[in-house]
């Protein structure tokens, strides 16, 4: 089946700083989404992507599809400490939705130092 | 407005037991899908139901089952336990089958003995 590989695993970073992890596949997707997990919760919606080489922003948060349709990224400017958690690329074949479930990355382990 | 609900919170089962775990999809969605997720790994799609029916599956076995209500809520059943199925077990709620606006419950963390 389809892997995504996801990278960095994780990020040491200090408040402030720009962040930058991406997301590759051995396949071609039609949606790119992009989600957030905090720890005891499940992963949230941040960005959804549905066009190659769309950019989208949600506040902080910049992501792109990559024009290969094999690859996204995704930016977080001025981390602040809430921006702590696990990030996770996720990619659906079918677009729009349809019956499919979304293969997920392996995800990226932000922290934050004050 | 209640989100995607998950019962129970935790559960411990012994290898060869049987579980069954629940959830109710968000108001207004009529779609569930559940996902595995194993330690330090990125959930895995096991199946979606819709009106009742399972409409796609993952690569998992058969052991893994399940069932929706016409309320739309649904439960995951999971057969002849294994040490492997220790996992947070997530359930996503959509309008529809556009899994693009799903929305996910805390999960149900299983342990397997």
């Amino acid at each position: 089946g389809q892997q995504l590989n996801q990278s960095p695993q994780s990020m040491f970073i200090q408040e402030g700083e720009d962040v930058s992890m991406n997301c590759t596949s051995s396949s071609i997707f039609n949606t790119w989404l992009w989600y957030k997990q905090d720890p005891g919760e499940g992963p949230v919606l941040l960005i959804a992507l549905y066009k190659a080489g769309e950019l989208t922003s949600n506040g902080r948060l910049t992501a792109q599809f990559g024009i290969t349709r094999k690859d996204s990224f995704l930016n977080i400017s001025a981390s602040i400490p809430s921006d702590v958690g696990i990030y996770f690329c996720a990619g659906q074949l079918v677009p729009g939705g349809g019956a499919d479930g979304l293969t997920f990355g392996k995800g990226t382990h932000l922290i934050i130092q004050p | 407005d209640a989100g995607v609900t998950q019962s129970p919170t935790h559960l411990i089962k012994t290898r060869g037991q049987q579980v069954t775990l629940r959830c109710s999809p968000k108001s207004g969605h009529d779609t569930v899908s559940w996902y595995q997720q194993a330690l330090g790994q990125g959930p895995q799609f096991i199946f979606q139901y819709y009106e009742e029916e399972e409409r796609q599956r993952g690569n998992f076995p058969d052991r893994f089952s399940g069932h929706q209500f016409p309320n739309y809520s649904s439960e995951l059943n999971v057969n002849a336990l294994l040490l492997g199925d220790s996992a947070l077990y997530l359930c996503a709620s959509s309008p529809g089958h556009d899994t693009d606006t799903q929305y996910f419950g805390p999960g149900t963390r299983l342990t397997v003995l």
